[in-house]
């Protein structure tokens, strides 16, 4: 399975933006890139997913480099709620199988 | 909204003893998932269940712990006899399954979190 690479940990300010990075150099074409985020003490939920273009939801925007070796999960206006661990995975589009997470980054917000 | 359940959601055992963790999927869900998470880690796959077969139990430690999903709805997580490395957090998750979409989002239940002393 293609792997991800993320940063252990990141701070950002209450109500700024958030921009969290992800290395997947060894994508392939058939991969969708999701995101999971485990807030403190609770099972891990989605964030948002993509395959090629840029998507938004109501939760975050993920940015998809043109070569698709790098994303970036923005979070628009960080709150202290969204202090959590976040997951960049990559999953075979309509395979209906196991997550495979890493670490993750863990997000600290500071008020 | 419609959740995983999961129960207990804290257990404390001595080791030696059997356990027994309790997973109700959101209604409709073919696939369940049972992961274990390690302090610091990333939950790993247990056991993988499409309706009431297993589909992947290949990281499940068979000598120890077992997993059946009779009806295809509800599932139980067993392990007998619980070794003080079993301390960790037990994450159930559910997905659509064979009817998904396709990026076939799994959702989770808060966990059963068991100390073995």
């Amino acid at each position: 399975d293609a792997k991800t690479t993320q940063p252990n940990s990141m701070e950002s300010n209450e109500e700024e933006p958030v921009h969290l990075p992800c290395n997947h150099s060894t994508i392939s074409g058939t991969d969708y890139i999701h995101w999971y985020r485990q807030l403190p003490s609770q099972g891990p939920e989605y964030v948002i997913h993509g395959l090629t273009s840029n998507v938004n939801n109501r939760m975050a925007s993920l940015a998809i480099a043109e070569d698709r070796k790098s994303s970036t999960l923005i979070l628009h206006r960080a709150t202290l709620r969204d202090a959590a661990v976040y997951y960049c995975i990559l999953r075979v589009g309509n395979r209906d199988d196991k997550i495979i997470f890493g670490k993750g980054t863990r997000l600290h917000i500071l008020p | 909204e419609a959740e995983v359940a999961q129960s207990p959601r804290y257990k404390i055992t001595e080791k030696s003893q059997a356990v027994a963790f309790w997973c109700d999927p959101i209604s409709g869900h073919a696939t369940l998932y049972w992961y274990r998470q390690i302090l610091g880690q990333g939950p790993e796959l247990l056991v993988q269940f499409q309706d009431e077969s297993v589909v992947d139990d290949s990281q499940l430690p068979k000598d120890r712990f077992s997993a059946e999903r009779l009806k295809g709805v509800d599932s139980t997580l067993k392990i007998q006899p619980a070794e003080l490395g079993d301390s960790a957090m037990y994450l159930c998750a559910s997905s659509l399954g064979r009817a998904g979409p396709s990026y076939n989002e799994q959702f989770f239940g808060p966990g059963t979190r068991l100390t073995v002393l």
